[in-house]
C-alpha cells in the first residue's frame, strides 16, 4: 500500500525566513503534486513533479522531486503572510499511467507570523 | 470558464437520512473523481467516473456509498442511512484525457456534510 508521509504537520514560521517542508512516500511514482488549501476551500494545484530531478519555482515556493529517494521538498524563501494555509503533497498511483488515483499525505499547516 | 462546481456547499442531516451531492465537471472534461476528507486529513479517494461509466471504485466504502456520472447531467455521490463517521468534507474532481494518462485534477470547493 502506498504511503505517503509529511513533515512537518504544522509550522509556525516568521516572516522573511526560510524553510522546507518534506513528503516521502513508500512506493515507486514518477508524478507528485503539490497542493494549497486555504481553510474552507478548494484545493490549489501548486506543482506537478514528472520526472526524478525536476524542479520547479513559482514566487516564493520552490518544489523538487528525487523518484530514487521518494521524496520530493517544499522550499520557502522569504515567508510572507499570505503564505498561511495548508499544502498537501499527493503521489498518482499509476496503473502504467496515471488514472487520478492520488494518495495524499496529511498536510503541512502552515502559519507565517508578522 | 467556470470552474468544477459541486452543491450544496453545505449539508446538514440527520443519522439515518440520505445524503445526494452534485458535481458539475470543468466544460469539456469527461473525467470524474470524488474524494473525502476528514477534519485535519489529506483527502482520501473515493471512486473515479466517466461518462455512464465506473473506472475505479477501490476506495468507496462497500455499503450505503454510490456514485454515479450519466450522460446528462451532474455526477452524483449518494450516501444511504448516514451515520456521524459521514461527516467530512466531499470534494469533486475532474480532468481531461490526455492520451493514456489523465491530465491535472481540477477540484471544486467541495460539500461539507454533517450529520447530528
Amino acid at each position: 500500500e502506498l504511503k505517503v508521509e509529511q513533515n512537518p504537520l504544522f509550522l509556525s514560521m516568521q516572516e522573511g525566513k526560510n524553510y522546507t517542508i518534506y513528503c516521502n512516500y513508500s512506493t515507486t511514482s514518477d508524478r507528485l503534486y503539490w497542493y494549497r488549501q486555504d481553510p474552507g476551500k478548494s484545493l490549489e494545484s501548486l506543482f506537478v513533479l514528472l520526472s526524478n530531478g525536476a524542479v520547479k519555482q513559482e514566487g516564493r515556493l520552490m518544489a523538487s522531486l528525487d523518484t530514487k529517494a521518494r521524496l520530493s521538498t517544499l522550499h520557502i524563501t522569504a515567508a510572507v503572510h499570505d503564505l498561511s494555509a495548508t499544502y498537501f503533497c499527493a503521489v498518482d498511483m499509476g496503473y502504467g499511467g496515471s488514472q487520478g488515483n492520488l494518495i495524499f499525505g496529511k498536510g503541512t499547516k502552515l502559519s507565517v507570523k508578522p | 470558464n467556470a470552474g468544477v462546481m459541486q452543491n450544496p456547499r453545505h449539508l446538514v442531516r440527520r443519522r439515518g437520512q440520505e445524503a445526494r451531492l452534485r458535481c458539475s465537471p470543468m466544460k469539456g472534461h469527461s473525467h470524474v473523481y470524488w474524494y473525502r476528507q476528514l477534519p485535519e486529513e489529506g483527502l482520501k479517494f473515493m471512486v473515479y467516473l466517466q461518462k455512464e461509466n465506473i473506472i475505479d471504485e477501490s476506495g468507496m466504502p462497500k455499503e450505503r456509498f454510490s456514485a454515479e456520472f450519466p450522460k446528462e447531467g451532474p455526477s452524483i455521490l449518494r450516501i444511504q442511512q448516514v451515520v456521524r463517521g459521514d461527516s467530512a468534507a466531499y470534494f469533486c474532481a475532474s480532468s481531461l484525457l490526455v492520451g493514456t494518462n489523465t491530465g491535472e485534477l481540477f477540484f471544486g470547493e467541495g460539500s461539507r456534510l454533517t450529520v447530528l
